[in-house]
């Protein structure tokens, strides 16, 4: 079945403690992206992936770190959590645009993370 | 730059009723719109699209929408709403040859016996 898996599904933690949220997929796909959701706000982009180890930042970087070693796996890592990254963490993934067309982004089921 | 605004933080309608959740688009380049559902603690899932060709897209679960150019607009509409329709619904844009999405702030849409 075509997916993109993360994990942990749900993580508390305390500021400071450095964590990694994983992402896989397994579709084959060039981009991958990492999404934040926050109430009122809507999803905006963390850091995003053309190709493995080509990695650029989206809306909201700050405190934030991603890495791309394998076509499959994309990791976000947070240093120095903050209880302002309180929030509902997506990955996604798409083939590359081609002939200027975009193909549908396919999401993880979402990572709520609370930092305390 | 492109952005997105959906118009109601919420919607409620009756079951049977017809649904419209609205969205504005600004964008520099031609857009490529999306409308995505998100079902209670789960991920997003595309309902439809539009690229190039027919202004009328069509989606699953009997949903579609209609750009229009001139409006900016890409509004979604069912014509019957169904309980299992609740969830919140986003609006988002790209443009060709990128990937990005650019979302809305989302809309919670409401279907009440």
């Amino acid at each position: 079945e075509a997916q993109v898996t993360q994990n942990p599904r749900y993580l508390i933690t305390v500021t400071g403690k450095k964590l990694t949220v994983t992402c896989s997929q397994n579709m084959n796909h060039e981009y991958m992206s990492w999404y934040r959701q926050d109430p009122g706000l809507g999803l905006r982009q963390i850091y995003y992936s053309m190709n493995v180890e080509v990695t650029d930042k989206g809306d909201v970087p700050e405190g934030y770190k991603v890495s791309r070693k394998e076509k499959r796996n994309f990791p976000l890592i947070l240093e120095s959590p903050s209880p302002n990254q309180t929030s509902l963490y997506f990955c996604a993934s798409s083939f590359l645009p081609t002939s200027g067309f975009a193909y549908e982004q396919y999401f993880g089921p979402g990572t709520r993370l609370t930092v305390t | 730059a492109q952005s997105v605004t959906q118009l109601g933080s919420h919607v409620s309608v009756s079951e049977g009723a017809l649904v419209l959740l609205r969205c504005n688009y600004s964008s520099s380049v031609p857009p490529y719109l999306f409308w995505y559902v998100q079902y209670p603690n789960q991920g997003l899932q595309l309902l439809l699209k539009y690229t190039t060709g027919a202004t009328l897209v069509k989606g699953i679960n009997g949903f579609e929408a209609e750009f229009k150019k001139s409006e900016t607009s890409f509004h979604l509409t069912k014509p019957s709403a169904h309980m299992s329709d609740a969830a919140e619904y986003f609006c988002a844009v790209s443009g060709p040859g990128f990937q990005k999405l650019v979302f809305g702030t989302g809309t919670r849409l409401l279907v009440s016996p």
